[in-house]
């Protein structure tokens, strides 16, 4: 079975709302994944855990704030958004290192920030 | 600086008129070239993994190939519901993928 799941599918939040996208995996997987992809462009990698240990952060602004509970499970916190940061959100994983191999794709949580 | 190129950006195909896409990149040791498909607001789709020149894979009516500057995506004899955008992505330096563009594969009946 290779399948990463996220909730919610939809979400729309106000700039001043505290919320929080999940993604679970039960294959084994030990690298976890956060992407954003904006209409027409390929996914933009956000963070990166090995290990559930937080090993790459792509310069992401601070609200965003990413945890890692266990191995199955990738939340990531939002606050304060801008109306920019509406985007599908993708959680991914992989089966060993981070960057070896292929990564699984969840289906996305659609966010809408107003 | 890793860098991929996909090509056309747009393909039409009339159902059953095979074609190919083509993937360029540029990358210090690479660590994998990866195929993923991708519908309207879903997450892309894993396709295939091709490491080394010479190396194909097929599935359904999806073959790719990798050569040491390229690989291509041959779609033969292609269905309406093969629309979709394929992604390109390449493991080179650390722990990321870099993304093509992508390329807009619409399939008429």
């Amino acid at each position: 079975d290779t399948e990463v799941t996220q909730t919610p599918k939809h979400l729309v939040m106000g700039m001043t709302n505290k919320k929080s996208l999940k993604c679970e995996q039960h294959m084994g997987h030990r690298a976890m994944y956060w992407y954003k992809q904006k209409a027409k462009k390929p996914p933009e990698l956000m963070f990166v855990y090995s290990y559930e240990k937080l090993s790459i952060n792509e310069s992401v602004p601070s609200r965003f704030s990413p945890e890692c509970p266990n191995s199955s499970l990738l939340n990531l916190h939002l606050h304060a958004l801008q109306p920019e940061d509406s985007a599908l959100y993708l959680c991914a994983s992989s089966p060993g290192l981070a960057g070896a191999g292929e990564q699984y794709f969840g289906p996305g949580t659609r966010l809408t920030v107003t | 600086e890793d860098q991929v190129t996909q090509s056309p950006e747009a393909l039409r195909l009339q159902e059953g008129e095979s074609s190919s896409l083509n993937c360029s990149y540029t990358v210090s040791g690479l660590r994998g070239l990866f195929w993923y498909r991708q519908d309207p607001g879903k997450g892309p789709e894993f396709l295939f993994t091709l490491y080394s020149a010479g190396e194909e894979k097929e599935k359904e009516r999806l073959k790719a190939t990798l050569t040491k500057k390229e690989s291509f995506l041959h779609i033969t004899a292609p269905k309406p519901e093969d629309s979709a955008t394929y992604l390109c992505a390449v493991g080179a330096s650390g722990s990321r993928l870099t993304f093509g563009e992508g390329t807009q594969l619409t399939v008429n009946p």
